[in-house]
């Protein structure tokens, strides 16, 4: 089956940095994204990443490794309106995107 | 700029009624989407169409249908709401191309009693 596996929660210190990981197992890989969701609202697109590496977009940064099945999400110099919640998807190889259930970060001052 | 707008926002519905949650884009996306987010678990698709006039079903389909019959509008019905059936719904569309990112609306909050 495919599986897309995040932390359910982790919190942080306000100014900080935190590392949200996300593992894989997909049939085939077309991709994988990152989107951010406050309580209570949409999901809103963050990142993607289709070939090994890191792709930096001002505070936000995500690293992906095909063959290890791994992405992580790099989040620099938190801010409290970074408290929200961070979902992986991986695209596999029919174009559908798989969701991890989401990881809840708490930004503590 | 409108994006993508759901409706309702909410509803409380009693079980075996039918409901229709309305989604509407002004982009002009060729795909549009529907899913289901429960606590706990990934937003799972519930149907999809890739251009006006085609459908498909997604990983939960059974108890949905859908609609697309023109670019812009994507509705969803339940044709016999379940308390199972309680959950967010998200419409979604994408423009296509390299990335093909979703822009989602608002959600609709829908209980079932």
């Amino acid at each position: 089956g495919q599986n897309i596996d995040q932390p359910t929660e982790m919190t942080a210190t306000e100014g900080a940095i935190v590392q949200i990981n996300c593992t894989y197992q997909t049939s085939g890989f077309n991709g994988l994204f990152w989107y951010q969701q406050h309580a209570g609202e949409a999901p809103t697109f963050l990142s993607y990443n289709v070939l090994d590496g890191l792709e930096e977009k001002g505070r936000f940064s995500s690293f992906l490794s095909r063959s290890k099945g791994y992405s992580y999400l790099l989040l620099k110099e938190l801010q409290m309106k970074d408290s929200a919640s961070y979902l992986c998807a991986v695209r596999d190889s029919n174009y559908q995107l798989i969701w991890g259930a989401g990881t809840k970060l708490i930004i503590k001052p | 700029i409108a994006g993508i707008t759901q409706a309702p926002t909410s509803q409380i519905l009693a079980a075996g009624r039918r409901m229709t949650l309305r989604c509407t884009q002004d982009m002009r996306h060729n795909a549009m989407y529907w899913y289901r987010q429960d606590l706990g678990l990934g937003l799972r698709l519930i149907h999809y169409s890739n251009t006006a006039g085609t459908t498909g079903k997604g990983e939960v389909p059974d108890g949905y249908s859908v609609s697309r019959a023109n670019t812009d509008d994507f509705p969803l019905t339940l044709a016999s709401a379940v308390p199972s059936q309680t959950s967010v719904y998200f419409c979604a569309s994408s423009a296509g191309g390299p990335t093909g990112e979703l822009f989602f609306g608002e959600g609709s909050r829908l209980t079932v009693l």
